[in-house]
């Protein structure tokens, strides 16, 4: 079936650490995105990319990277640069087609000791 | 202003209750609008795009007001499952471009027996 796969679902990580959160999408769609949401909070934009080998700010990109290598994959990486890296993140792609449904993987939540 | 900003929540109905949710966006320009659903520490889910001539799925009705700038969501006939959080996702450039989607804050909507 096809789907979005994050990973890992649970991290924790002591401060100062980097850590790259996993991204994977079969659905052969070209526009990825990561959202960070904290409790009782709507989802926030980090990094988007429409194609391969580019990619575009969010609103709240500082403190974190990402790389598009393959269409496939668009991982995301919190830097110790982020002051406030405990969340919940959240991987999409769309499909540019009828729907423009945005499809979700299941998350991952970050938590810094 | 919020480019995107959602009736504040939470809404607690009695079962049975019709219930309604606003989402003004800010971009006039603006081409794409959905609803999605997002259960307590999961992932959003597509509950429904919303057309200029409105559209209506079962218990669920969405409207789009161009003029003022607003989509709605309209709830008959609340079900305990319906308790959720509500985000509205409007996406300025339209969804073929798979570009940047605009979430809003989210209504916590809880029904009770």
């Amino acid at each position: 079936d096809g789907g979005i796969t994050q990973s890992p679902k649970y991290l924790f990580r002591k401060e100062g650490q980097n850590v790259t959160l996993s991204c994977e999408q079969n659905l052969n769609h070209d526009a990825m995105y990561w959202y960070r949401q904290d409790p009782g909070q709507g989802l926030r934009l980090i990094y988007y990319s429409q194609i391969v080998n580019d990619f575009q700010k969010g609103d709240i990109a500082e403190g974190y990277s990402v790389s598009r290598e393959k269409k496939e994959s668009f991982p995301l990486t919190v830097t110790s640069a982020q002051k406030n890296p405990t969340a919940f993140y959240l991987c999409a792609s769309i499909r540019t087609g009828d729907t423009g449904e945005l499809f979700f993987g299941e998350g991952s939540r970050l938590t810094v000791l | 202003r919020k480019e995107v900003e959602q009736d504040p929540g939470p809404f607690n109905v009695p079962e049975g209750a019709t219930v309604a949710f606003n989402c003004t966006y800010s971009n006039s320009a603006s081409q794409s609008f959905f609803w999605y659903r997002q259960d307590c520490r999961k992932e959003p889910k597509l509950l429904m795009s919303v057309y200029s001539s409105g559209n209506e799925d079962g218990r669920f009705t969405a409207q789009l007001n161009r003029a003022s700038q607003y989509i709605s969501l309209l709830i008959r006939d609340s079900k305990l499952s319906d308790s959720a959080t509500y985000l509205c996702v409007v996406i300025p450039g339209g969804y073929n471009q798979g570009g940047k989607l605009i979430f809003g804050q989210g209504t916590e909507l809880s029904v009770k027996p």
